[in-house]
This record gives C-alpha cells, structure tokens and sequence, in this order.
C-alpha cells in the first residue's frame, strides 16, 4: 500500500483539462513544499513533470502545472493530448530524511 | 548531455544478494545525490536510498536493515547491494539523480531483477 493516495484513474478528451490528486498527511505533502509528480509511459523510466510543488523543469509544456492545498496535491495538465496518455506518479518528501514516499499512480486515458 | 546506464544481474534465488551499477556518462557525481528507486510489476515506485560523490547516504528505513549503497568516483559509478532477496524484491530497479528535495529529473533505462526459487 502506498504511503499517498492517487486516484486509479482518470481520463479527458483531447484538448480538455484534467486534474489528478495525490493525498497525504501533515507529515509529508502538508508539512513541506516538496512535492513532484512524473509521467511515465509503458516500458520506460518515469519523467519528472513538476518539482516543488508548481514548478517545471525545463522543457516541460506550461499544459502543466501542480498546486497544493493542505495534505493534498494536485496536477492539472491542460490542453490533453494524445501523448499525456500515461501513467502518473506524485512523490513528496516524507521527513527524517525520508526522500521518497510516492503515491500509487493514476492511468490517465486521453479519450 | 548526462546519462545514467545500469546494469546488474537479472534472476536471482531467494536469499541470495542483489547487486547493481549505474554509471555516469557526460557529467560527473560531483554536487548531486544519486538514487536508487524500484517499481514491482504493475506496481508504484517505491525509493530505496541515496549516495553523494563523498559517500553520504540515506536509506528507506523499511529497506535500511538489507541496503547498502556504494559510489567509485575514479568510474563514475554508484552501485546498489541488497541482501535476503525474496519475491516482493522482484522488480525494476532504476538508478536516478536528484534535482532538489524529493525530486529525479534524470533516471537510468532500468534494470528488470526477479527472484524466484
């Protein structure tokens, strides 16, 4: 069981918007701004998409973005294209120099 | 551009060690934190641990008791060593570098290990 809950799921038509939710405790996603989130296709390495929180690493399409509200964060990838279509993964800093506690992944489907 | 290959064995039985290497191509291990993160089949990502150039390290404290963690500056390599494999071990291993806090922006092609009797 994964220390961070993700929806399983979701799925949005090409162009439209989509928001994925990554929940933890205080402990982690709402005691620090260390929150990322990776894309990652089938039968390859995950891609960092966004880094403290709301920020992208060069590179990455501005159809991305990361926000966070109490022990929840979410990614909201606008503009859905055909190539969104993956797997995503949100990590947070978990404290006591726990660098890694990651959620279980949400399969977005581009409809 | 800087890119991590890994390599290590494949198949191994129940007890045995699990050993990997990642190397450093087009940088240098010098000013990052190098990581190793795994992903059971069909699974999410689980963080193993860290190394720094000088040797500093952390470990996942679920992991820590079977992780050990090593770097060879004069390759430019990083090496992961886990005893008393069993089947939950079974997974793809990858290497990557941190950028900040929580956070792997550049991530080896992955290394596919099973155990199993």
């Amino acid at each position: 069981q994964s220390a961070l809950t993700q929806p399983p799921s979701a799925s949005g038509s090409p162009g439209q918007s989509v928001t994925i939710s990554c929940t933890g405790t205080s402990s982690d996603v709402g005691g620090y701004n260390y929150v990322s989130w990776y894309r990652q296709h089938p039968g390859k390495a995950p891609k960092l998409m966004i880094y403290e929180v709301s920020k992208r690493p060069s590179g990455v399409p501005d159809r991305f973005s990361g926000s966070k509200s109490g022990n929840t964060a979410s990614l909201t990838v606008s503009g859905l294209q055909a190539e969104d279509e993956a797997d995503y993964y949100c990590s947070s800093y978990g404290g006591n120099n726990n660098l890694g506690v990651f959620g279980g992944g949400t399969k977005l489907t581009v409809l | 551009q800087v890119q991590l290959q890994q390599w290590g064995a494949g198949l191994l039985k129940p007890s045995e060690t699990l050993s990997l290497t990642c190397a450093v191509y087009g940088g240098s291990l010098g000013g990052y934190y190098w990581n190793w993160i795994r992903q059971p089949p069909g699974k999410g990502l689980e963080w193993i641990g860290e190394i720094n150039h000088s040797g500093s390290t952390n470990y996942n404290p679920s992991l820590k008791s079977r992780v050990t963690m090593s770097v060879d500056t004069s390759k430019n390599q990083i090496s992961l060593k886990l005893t008393s494999v069993t089947a939950a071990d079974t997974a793809v291993y990858y290497c990557a570098r941190r950028v900040v806090v929580a956070a792997y922006g550049l991530w080896g092609q992955g290394t596919a290990v099973t155990v199993s009797s």
